[in-house]
């Protein structure tokens, strides 16, 4: 079966300080991974996609997400956190059960929080 | 710039009652998409439309129905309101048939049925 996990319900993180948040996944083909992002009273907004090529992505706001094919991870990244980095992340893969539109299947989602 | 709105922010409802849940897009995007956002579950697939008068069955489609007249609006109706369905609404698009593309979303309607 197709999944995505996020592992951890929240992380928490000083100011300043290096992030991480994680990913894994489980698909039948070649894996097409995003990272959405919620702030608050918001609806989710797109940071970053990997499709092919390098491992190592680059999106908005500074952030980054790695992709490791024989730990089946998408961990975004970041490498230095603001409280503005305080939301609701969103890992997700492609829904190959089918072909006629862009699904994808969304993980539970990983509270960040960013002390000052 | 894109946009995708929602008729509603919030929105309470009675049980029984017949809801009706409106998505503009104005990027001329094939691809339509309801879901619904609960804690702990992440986003749950209702349904999607991948052209005008064409809809699939998502993962939970029971006790909803949509519509597609016209490809910028896709209408998410709850036939009859249940208290089961208490949750946060999206609307999302996206361009194409491919599956590489992001989806665009609106700001949510939030749904309380009593």
């Amino acid at each position: 079966a197709q999944s995505v996990a996020q592992p951890e319900d929240q992380v928490n993180v000083a100011e300043g300080n290096p992030l991480t948040v994680k990913c894994t996944y489980s698909v039948s083909g070649n894996p097409y991974l995003f990272w959405y992002v919620q702030y608050p009273n918001r609806g989710l907004q797109f940071l970053l996609k990997y499709i092919t090529g390098d491992n190592l992505v680059k999106g908005s706001y500074g952030f980054e997400a790695e992709f490791n094919k024989s730990q089946t991870s998408f961990h975004l990244k970041k490498p230095s956190a603001l409280v503005s980095d305080s939301a609701l992340y969103f890992c997700a893969v492609r829904d190959f059960r089918y072909s006629s539109a862009s699904k994808i299947i969304f993980g539970s989602g990983t509270r960040l929080s960013i002390r000052p | 710039d894109v946009k995708v709105t929602q008729s509603s922010r919030y929105l309470v409802k009675r049980t029984g009652e017949k809801v009706f849940l409106e998505c503009v897009q104005d990027m001329d995007h094939e691809n339509m998409f309801w879901y619904r956002q609960d804690p702990g579950l992440g986003l749950r697939l209702i349904y999607f439309s991948y052209d005008v008068k064409m809809k699939e069955k998502g993962d939970i489609p029971e006790g909803y129905s949509v519509s597609r007249e016209k490809k910028e609006r896709f209408s998410l109706i709850l036939e009859s309101a249940s208290t089961n369905q208490t949750s946060m609404y999206l609307c999302a698009s996206s361009p194409g048939t491919g599956a590489a593309y992001e989806q665009y979303f609106g700001p949510g309607t939030r749904l309380t049925v009593t």
